[in-house]
């Protein structure tokens, strides 16, 4: 089967780091995206990752563990905007469809 | 640089109707999809078409058909709509479905259904 676990809410403060947790499982594996969405907004692309390890852009860094089945979004230097849901989203097999969970809401307090 | 385009924004409608929700993406990707989403309950794939003249169902698919018309355009049909189906949906495309590729979202239709 296929499922996915994320905190449903993180709150942090503005200039603090913030680490979102993922984990997954699917019928086969491909790769981990990272989404942001706004509330009222579409999902927008964060990053990728199909190698285990880190992936940095910008201040958004993404990690994955294959072995784990595990994967993290780590946002630093928080500003009032990163306030969203981030979404992590496992490519899978069986039909290659990316899959989203309910997603983390982040509330960033001043 | 329109990206994907999703018709309507907003649509009401009484319990038996149906409708069509429409989806076209310039970017000459040829996957694309449909997801709805519910507060609290993320995005659920409803179908999705990995190429041209290719449609499968997703997590969701009951009380909805799809047309995949062409490379651009992807609709999704209510026949009967149900309250349940009350939801924002939004309609996605990317490059290749077994690729690194990133998917690229609409503005989401907002159905409510009386």
């Amino acid at each position: 089967g296929q499922s996915l676990e994320q905190p449903s809410e993180v709150t942090a403060v503005e200039g603090a780091i913030v680490q979102i947790n993922c984990t997954y499982q699917t019928s086969g594996f491909y790769g981990l995206s990272w989404y942001q969405q706004h509330d009222g907004g579409a999902p927008t692309f964060l990053s990728y990752n199909g190698l285990d390890g880190l992936e940095e852009t910008g201040r958004f860094s993404s990690f994955l563990s294959r072995s784990d089945s595990y994967g993290y979004l780590l946002l630093q230097e928080l500003q009032m905007k990163d306030s969203a849901s981030y979404f992590c989203a496992p490519k899978g097999t069986g039909g290659f469809k990316t899959i989203f969970g309910a997603g983390t809401r982040l509330f960033v307090k001043a | 640089n329109a990206g994907v385009t999703q018709t309507p924004k907003f649509q009401v409608l009484k319990t038996g109707q149906s409708m069509t929700l429409q989806c076209a993406q310039d970017m000459n990707h040829n996957s694309m999809y449909w997801y709805r989403q519910d507060p609290g309950m993320g995005l659920r794939l409803i179908y999705y078409s990995a190429s041209e003249g290719t449609t499968d169902k997703g997590e969701v698919p009951n009380g909805y058909n799809v047309s995949r018309l062409n490379k651009r355009e992807f609709s999704l049909r209510l026949e009967s709509a149900a309250p349940s189906q009350t939801s924002v949906y939004f309609c996605a495309s990317s490059e290749g479905i077994s690729l690194n590729t990133e998917a690229f979202f609409g503005q989401g239709t907002r159905l409510t259904v009386v």
